[in-house]
């Protein structure tokens, strides 16, 4: 199985400051096709996980444009620009090149 | 609007069966694959099982193999777990999530049910 590790496990970030969340996988997520299948999910207090970014780097519908992914091979960010208030909550990578499909333990992130 | 909505949950005896189903609206059901993702208490996210959109191809994490059935019926557009010989550490929210596509790999889940609680106790 693949194994996602990421850090750090939790984050205390003033509004209006950047934030970065690190995710390394055990084997690449590299396809044969060219594409890098490493997904990063939100899931705010008491809801349901969202995707926020597909492929490492491209937004999903509606996220806004704070919200960046970087990587390629096995070692993935998450970038937020500027943290708003609305952006806490946990953090998830997930690799969709293997099955099973593996997540991320979380990264937590607070404000200040 | 698309949306996934999740029943069955509930609490169980070690050794006991329960079936979750998954209502989908908004999309046309049978053009997506379909998952389960599980949420033990205080935890992280845990892969469960998927399906294709015809139903013909299923595949589970190691811990639920056969134990747990993954099915689909595209003419009720709902998606169903069948859950048999639950034990304590099965407890979870299990919520259902949409395929981006109809390759169970390679895809993001980019619409998620608001899960359904799953307690095994005696």
């Amino acid at each position: 199985d693949i194994v996602m590790t990421q850090t750090p496990l939790s984050l205390s970030v003033t509004p209006g400051q950047p934030a970065s969340i690190s995710c390394k996988s055990s084997q690449s997520l590299l396809h044969s096709d060219g594409k890098t299948y490493l997904y990063w999910y939100l899931q705010k207090p008491g809801q349901s996980p969202q995707l926020l970014i597909y492929e490492v780097s491209s937004r999903f519908s509606g996220v806004p444009d704070r919200f960046s992914g970087s990587g390629s091979g096995t070692d993935f960010t998450l970038k937020i620009s500027r943290v708003e208030a609305e952006d806490v909550g946990f953090y998830y990578c997930m690799q969709g090149i293997h099955l099973p499909l593996t997540f991320g333990g979380g990264t937590k992130v607070e404000i200040k | 609007e698309v949306q996934l909505l999740e029943s069955g949950g509930g609490l169980v005896q070690p050794g006991g069966s329960l079936r979750l189903s998954c209502a989908a609206s908004g999309f046309t059901f049978s053009s997506y694959a379909m998952s389960w993702v599980r949420q033990a208490p205080g935890k992280g996210l845990e892969w469960v099982s998927a399906i294709s959109g015809s139903g013909g191809s299923t595949y589970y994490a190691d811990s639920v193999k056969g134990r747990f059935t993954i099915s689909r019926d595209n003419s009720k557009n709902t998606l169903y777990l069948q859950m048999n010989s639950l034990r304590a550490e099965d407890t979870a929210v299990y919520y259902c999530a949409k395929v981006a596509s109809r390759a169970v790999t390679t895809n993001a889940f980019d619409i998620w049910g608001q899960g359904t609680m799953v307690t095994v106790s005696s």
